[in-house]
């Protein structure tokens, strides 16, 4: 079955602590997303990659890192700068053959929280 | 300022009954409109989209919506509700000359009564 799985599902860490998220997908799309979530907010993008060993800062870069070395995966690592990390991330993907019109295809989500 | 508004945060309705979500948008263009449903824990599921054309758009699990220019709204429709709708409804658009980035509304959470 094609589709993009996230781990780990929960996650807790301490303060101060680095931790990483594991984004794969097996739909070939070129196109990838990390999405914040909080209650009320909607979901606000943290960085994006069109193409591989490329990504771009999306609204709430500041205290997240990525890379994109691999077509079929998107780590995304929540450092110690980001102030207020305990959230639900949300990784998605897209063919992007469709960048505009094409539906996003989700992940079912990691929800870290920070003690 | 270019947005997506989604005016409810919490709906409840009873098991039966019709449902409107509203949303609304701020942009120059008409942007490409976008519905998605989340159950609680998971990711985002597709529900319809609307491009051009025929403003009464269908999608999937029974679900509607109608564009309507005049008023700069994309307001999601079911005729009866099930328990299994019970989710978060999240509108999202996409500005047809700046980019192909999705900007969310916040969401409207629906509760269903039995």
């Amino acid at each position: 079955d094609g589709g993009i799985t996230q781990s780990p599902k929960y996650l807790f860490r301490k303060e101060g602590q680095n931790v990483t998220l594991s984004c794969e997908q097996n739909l070939n799309h070129d196109a990838m997303y990390w999405y914040r979530q909080d209650p009320g907010q909607g979901l606000r993008l943290i960085y994006y990659s069109q193409i591989v060993n490329d990504f771009q800062k999306g609204d709430i870069a500041e205290g997240y890192s990525v890379s994109r070395e691999k077509k079929e995966s998107f780590p995304l690592t929540v450092t110690s700068a980001q102030k207020n990390p305990t959230a639900f991330y949300l990784c998605a993907s897209k063919d992007s053959g469709n960048l505009n019109t094409g539906e996003l295809f989700f992940g079912e989500g990691s929800r870290l929280t920070v003690l | 300022a270019q947005s997506v508004t989604q005016p409810d945060i919490h709906i409840t309705v009873s098991e039966g009954a019709s449902l409107e979500l509203r949303c609304n948008y701020s942009y120059g263009a008409t942007p490409y409109l976008f519905w998605y449903v989340q159950s609680p824990g998971q990711g985002l599921q597709l529900l319809l989209k609307y491009f051009s054309g025929d403003t009464l758009v269908q999608g999937i699990k029974g679900f509607e919506a109608e564009f309507k220019r005049s008023q700069s709204s994309f307001n999601l429709r079911k005729p009866s509700v099930h328990w299994s709708d019970a989710a978060e409804y999240f509108c999202a658009v996409v500005p047809r000359h700046a980019g192909n980035m999705l900007t969310f509304g916040g969401g409207t959470r629906l509760m269903v009564k039995p």
